[in-house]
């Protein structure tokens, strides 16, 4: 099993709509979850951590189930610019110096269409 | 700096010649990573450095490539006798890293490596 897995997509959502995400990862002693948006050609980019009690900012609100080990984001009222590869993040590997040490999905595509 | 800065930002080279890339990390940073991106593919770790410590380096994929870091300042990245398969783009990252948590990684833009 891949230590953090998420569907590749594509996701093709017009603009307006709502999607979700879903990240599964397989170390049950992780601390730390994190969204990433990767643009085409460009580095990953932090989105938003993900806070055991579920947080939200502006349009997006992530979640964390720790008993099922998977993560959420949703977008709500999408936007064209929110077209991007998002990336779940964990870190899974707590390696000698503690939790520093992430693991990261291999993404999923989103396109938000006119 | 006020970001992670990499040098050279594209790199083509013939097969079988050494590449060095570099590194800046984010000032006060002491945990600085490096992962590779092949086109349409996700983030492969190479290796990690906190502070002083030995590096992990678990995620090299073979003795060509090796790297270096002299305490928490800048990083580069050697590959040695460059083969195609090491086309890609290689991505540092630097982090805040802490025992109680984590902050998250802050990106380079990368160096595009083209081995023709």
């Amino acid at each position: 099993r891949k230590e953090v897995e998420q569907d590749p997509g594509p996701f093709n959502v017009p603009e307006g709509a709502t999607v979700a995400f879903n990240c599964t990862y397989s170390n049950s002693a992780s601390q730390s979850f994190f969204w990433y948006r990767q643009d085409c050609r460009k580095e990953p980019k932090l989105l938003m951590s993900v806070y055991s009690s579920g947080n939200e900012d502006g349009r997006f609100t992530a979640q964390l189930n720790r008993a099922s080990q998977y993560i959420s984001l949703l977008i709500r009222d999408s936007k064209l610019s929110d077209s991007a590869t998002y990336l779940c993040v964990v870190n899974g590997n707590l390696g000698d110096f503690g939790n520093e040490k992430l693991t990261f999905g291999t993404g999923t595509r989103l396109t938000i269409i006119p | 700096g006020a970001g992670v800065s990499q040098s050279p930002s594209n790199k083509v080279t013939e097969k079988g010649k050494d590449v060095e890339l570099r590194c800046d990390p984010i000032s006060g940073h002491t945990a600085l990573y490096w992962y590779r991106q092949r086109l349409g593919q996700g983030l492969e770790f190479l290796i990690y450095f906190q502070g002083n410590s030995a590096p992990d380096k678990s995620g090299l994929p073979s003795d060509r490539f090796s790297a270096e870091r002299t305490g928490e300042s800048v990083s580069t990245l050697t590959i040695q006798r460059t083969q195609q398969e090491d086309s890609a783009v290689y991505l540092c990252a630097s982090s805040l890293a802490m025992q109680e948590f984590n902050y998250g990684y802050t990106f380079g833009s990368g160096t595009r490596l083209t081995v023709v």
